[in-house]
């Protein structure tokens, strides 16, 4: 079974400055990592993905991740916030290799992000 | 081109009614999977659908069932309504892992918000 660990349940942080969310996952097999973001009263919207190759995964809204397989880790970046990036941020792993990406998702508890002006 | 779309945004049950949430997924999608998320929580897979069949199924009682449609939208049914099943319900679609596809991203729609008093 997969389960991911996300450190923090919030994360405050000013305007410009930079910021990381961290996610820890366990799982027995390979496996597929994602962020995904959350507005208030909205759905889930992708943020970036990691599949297989380079470790450094670059996504929208000039977010980054960069997956770790020793650490088991997969933390999100970002080098300068803006208000607009306060939201709900979920780390997602699903099962990897042939087939196993069309599984059900594991997320994580959420990492709320607040941007003090 | 419309994205995900759920029906209906808020409904409000008392316990031991039963419930039932649609779901049409985005155009050109086979695939509907279906998450619950409790406040606070990040999102817990219940099940997916593909075919018209269950094909994968996460750990919910059998009062959680499903329907897909040949139009592949999707329905949601809860039985026998506890208070702990208010939460926001979120249905996601993709396409099929057909053509070798390494992954079929989810796209989530904005989401039921039950509540159960």
């Amino acid at each position: 079974a997969q389960s991911v660990t996300q450190l923090d349940s919030q994360v405050p942080v000013f305007e410009e400055a930079p910021v990381e969310l961290r996610c820890n996952y366990s799982s027995s097999v390979s496996v597929y990592l994602f962020w995904y973001v959350q507005y208030p009263n909205q759905g889930l919207q992708l943020l970036l993905k990691y599949l297989s190759g380079s470790t450094l995964v670059k996504g929208i809204n000039g977010f980054e991740a960069e997956f770790n397989k020793s650490q088991t880790s997969f933390h999100l970046r970002k080098p300068s916030v803006h208000i607009s990036d306060t939201a709900e941020y979920f780390c997602a792993v699903s099962e990897g290799g042939s087939g196993g990406g069309a599984d059900g998702l594991t997320f994580g508890k959420g990492t709320h992000l607040i941007i003090q002006p | 081109d419309a994205g995900v779309t759920q029906s209906p945004t808020h409904l409000i049950k008392t316990r031991g009614q039963q419930v039932t949430l649609r779901c049409s997924p985005k155009s050109g999608h086979d695939t509907v999977s279906w998450y619950q998320q409790a406040l606070g929580q990040g999102p817990q897979f219940i099940f997916q659908y593909y075919e018209e069949e269950e094909r994968q199924r996460g750990n919910f009682p059998d009062r959680f069932s499903g329907h897909q449609f040949p139009n592949y939208s999707s329905e949601l049914n809860v039985n026998a309504l506890l208070l702990g099943d208010s939460a926001l319900y979120l249905c996601a679609s993709s396409l099929s892992l057909a053509g070798g596809r390494l992954y079929n991203e989810q796209f989530f729609g904005p989401g039921t918000r039950l509540t159960v008093l």
